[in-house]
């Protein structure tokens, strides 16, 4: 079962930031925050990910809580590109049983 | 460089038949997964190989399969094909086994069954 529960759709203006929350409650120490799109059709892309810091990289920025219980992902000015589903997943750093469980995610529509 | 390829990129098969699809990881990853994608049940995990060694399976029945050689690229097989089948298969690849490696998908294939 995922370990993560995500609002099943969101809407946000073009040029505006997008802040997908995400709750993970019983991440484990040693598990990572994964975030990853699905644009209809394609395959999902890799965003961002992090363990306990705040990251940023050229396409969003991801903020944990400092108990590690939610994170908040962040597209500074979305454009209708970004309309997509968006999966938080949490992840053990790779060992023998790490596999990627996908939620149901956050179907994210950008209006113009 | 090149992504992780998949072929067919679309298939349609009949009920009871078998089919094997094919996934060309990202060169110089060692890891690749097997993701099934319905409407109905999002995206699930079939399986991982790592070094031609299945590592991870999913709760999928025994028609689904795979393997991968000795270059990291891998097949699956799904035998006996159901109406059920019928999905978006995704592969993904990463660098196998350590801290932080995140795992890039393909296009998929899309096999309707009917």
């Amino acid at each position: 079962d995922a370990k993560t529960t995500q609002p099943p759709s969101m809407d946000c203006a073009e040029g505006r930031a997008a802040n997908l929350p995400c709750n993970h409650s019983t991440i484990s120490g040693n598990e990572y925050v994964y975030w990853y799109r699905q644009i209809h059709s394609q395959g999902p892309q890799y965003i961002i990910h992090g363990l306990k810091n705040n990251e940023t990289n050229e396409m969003a920025s991801l903020i944990i809580t400092e108990d590690r219980k939610s994170s908040t992902l962040i597209l500074p000015h979305a454009t209708l590109r970004d309309t997509a589903v968006y999966y938080c997943i949490v992840r053990v750093a790779r060992n023998r049983d790490d596999k990627i469980i996908f939620g149901k995610g956050t179907r994210l529509h950008i209006l113009p | 460089k090149a992504g992780v390829t998949q072929t067919p990129r679309y298939l349609i098969k009949t009920r009871g038949q078998q089919v094997t699809l094919s996934c060309s990881p990202i060169s110089g990853h060692r890891s690749v997964s097997w993701y099934q994608q319905t409407p109905g049940q999002g995206l699930q995990f079939l399986f991982e190989y790592f070094s031609e060694t299945q590592r991870n399976k999913g709760n999928f029945p025994g028609r689904f399969s795979g393997r991968q050689f000795s270059n990291s690229r891998s097949e699956m097989n799904v035998s006996t094909l159901e109406l059920g089948d019928s999905a978006l298969y995704l592969c993904a690849s990463s660098l196998g086994w350590g801290e932080n490696t995140e795992a890039f998908f393909g296009q998929g294939t899309r096999l309707t069954v009917v």
